[in-house]
């Protein structure tokens, strides 16, 4: 069965640089979402998107943005990068209609700022 | 909002024993989702189980169990007949039901080390 992919599965940065991660929905799920997990910590909730709209945001720092494309492909972009962004980023994806939603996460993508 | 405790950082067990993961959650919603996620060295977030509020009777999946206790807002793992590839990270987890907009929040872990 298809599963949600992440791309790239690992990233160096060096401080003040600007990182793209990104995430493919399983087919015909319609919501994405973004978690951040630092080293030794809970994953913790960043931002989703709905039908290519953003359906609620938590602790996202300005820096980060992100949006979800017609495709239902969904990008985080993180600029002006810290030492503490350093994490295991992941994403999920659902859809809405059906018994079973399918919440899913991808395998993630380890950001590490030099 | 929604809070989720997990109070044993850490926990071991013998192989072929039964362990129970403890989970109390906080929230003022009726209608919700409780979970179990499994996170081995691999970091891979692993499904575990799944239990609806409105369900009263407790989900499970093979060697996995809850006791969900609705008024206690608790919600408990049961993993019988422990096996080596158990050891991983477990996180209990909240989501409310609101169609596009189910955002998980996680407990802070319970490590679990199963011994050989």
């Amino acid at each position: 069965a298809a599963g949600v992919i992440q791309s790239p599965r690992h990233l160096i940065k060096e401080k003040r640089e600007t990182a793209t991660l990104k995430c493919y929905p399983i087919p015909r799920h319609d919501t994405v979402y973004w978690y951040q997990q630092g080293p030794g910590q809970d994953p913790q909730f960043l931002i989703s998107f709905y039908e290519k709209m953003q359906s609620d945001k938590g602790s996202i720092p300005d820096r980060f943005s992100a949006q979800q494309f017609s495709d239902y492909h969904s990008e985080l972009n993180m600029s002006s990068l810290e030492l503490g962004d350093s994490a295991l980023y992941f994403c999920a994806s659902s859809r809405t209609q059906g018994a079973d939603y399918g919440y899913t996460f991808g395998s993630g993508t380890r950001l590490t700022v030099v | 909002a929604q809070t989720v405790t997990q109070s044993q950082p850490e926990m071991s067990v013998q192989e072929a024993e039964t362990v129970t993961l403890s989970c109390t959650y906080d929230t003022s919603e009726s209608n919700y989702y409780l979970f179990w996620y499994k996170q081995p060295p691999s970091r891979q977030m692993i499904l575990v189980i799944r239990q609806e509020a409105y369900k009263q009777q407790n989900a499970t999946e093979n060697r996995f169990s809850v006791n969900f206790q609705k008024a206690a807002k608790s919600f408990s793992l049961k993993i019988s007949d422990s096996q080596l590839g158990d050891t991983a990270m477990y996180f209990c987890a909240f989501m409310k039901h609101d169609f596009g907009n189910e955002k998980l929040t996680f407990g802070t872990g319970t490590r679990l080390t199963i011994i050989p």
